[in-house]
């Protein structure tokens, strides 16, 4: 199956400072997905972005499907943009099957 | 509900006692997501229903697990002779599209904390 692989493993930043959180992945992809998991546990759906370049407030994100590789940026970091963040990608002929990264571990100090 | 519900929220099991986790997907979600999420990993695969039917139950570990929906709304994940290693937090997930991830906004629940000792 496709691996999903993250980096870093673990950031720690100061409040205002940006960011750039990195996914490979190892197969072509039709399904790319970020999530936000909060020190409570729950998963938080942040973009769909299987190519291209979507923003969000001060969150944006890339995939460069022929190499193989996405990026989060969080500019302007905020100290409720700690948690862990995951990337999860499938394959177009097995859609339900989404595999995970092992996530990055952001803190962001005050 | 506004959004997918899991209960119990923590679960302390003696090793070879049977538990059930619950899963109440968001109102209308036809696909509904079992994963698995061990300490400092990311969520692992479990099984996947469309409606009552599962379609893959690829990612279950082992015989011991076993996933329904009955009705096409809640789920429920048992798990039968807990060992140790099923410690792990038990997330479930529910999306409007009917073919899986595609291109709709995932929800998952807060997830089912289980303990094995």
């Amino acid at each position: 199956g496709i691996q999903v692989e993250q980096s870093p493993p673990d950031l720690i930043l100061q409040e205002g400072a940006n960011s750039t959180l990195r996914c490979n992945f190892s197969d072509s992809v039709n399904n790319l997905q970020w999530f936000h998991q909060n020190p409570w546990g729950q998963l938080i759906n942040l973009f769909y972005i299987p190519s291209g370049t979507k923003q969000n407030g001060r969150l944006s994100a890339t995939t460069v499907a022929t190499e193989r590789y996405s990026l989060l940026y969080i500019s302007s970091s905020q100290t409720t943009d700690s948690g862990v963040y995951f990337c999860a990608a499938s394959y177009e002929y097995n859609n339900n099957d989404m595999r995970f990264g092992a996530g990055t571990r952001l803190t962001v100090k005050p | 509900g506004a959004g997918v519900s899991q209960s119990p929220r923590y679960k302390v099991a003696k090793r070879g006692q049977d538990v059930a986790l619950r899963c109440d997907p968001i109102s209308g979600h036809v696909s509904l997501f079992w994963y698995q999420q061990a300490l400092g990993q990311g969520p692992e695969f479990l099984t996947y229903f469309q409606n009552e039917a599962q379609l893959d139950k690829s990612g279950l570990p082992s015989d011991r697990f076993f996933a329904e929906r009955p009705e096409g709304s809640v789920s429920t994940l048992k798990i039968q002779r807990t060992q140790q290693e099923d410690s792990a937090v038990y997330l479930c997930a529910s999306s409007l599209a009917r073919l899986g991830w595609d291109r709709n906004t995932i929800y998952f629940g807060e997830g089912s904390w289980l303990t094995v000792v």
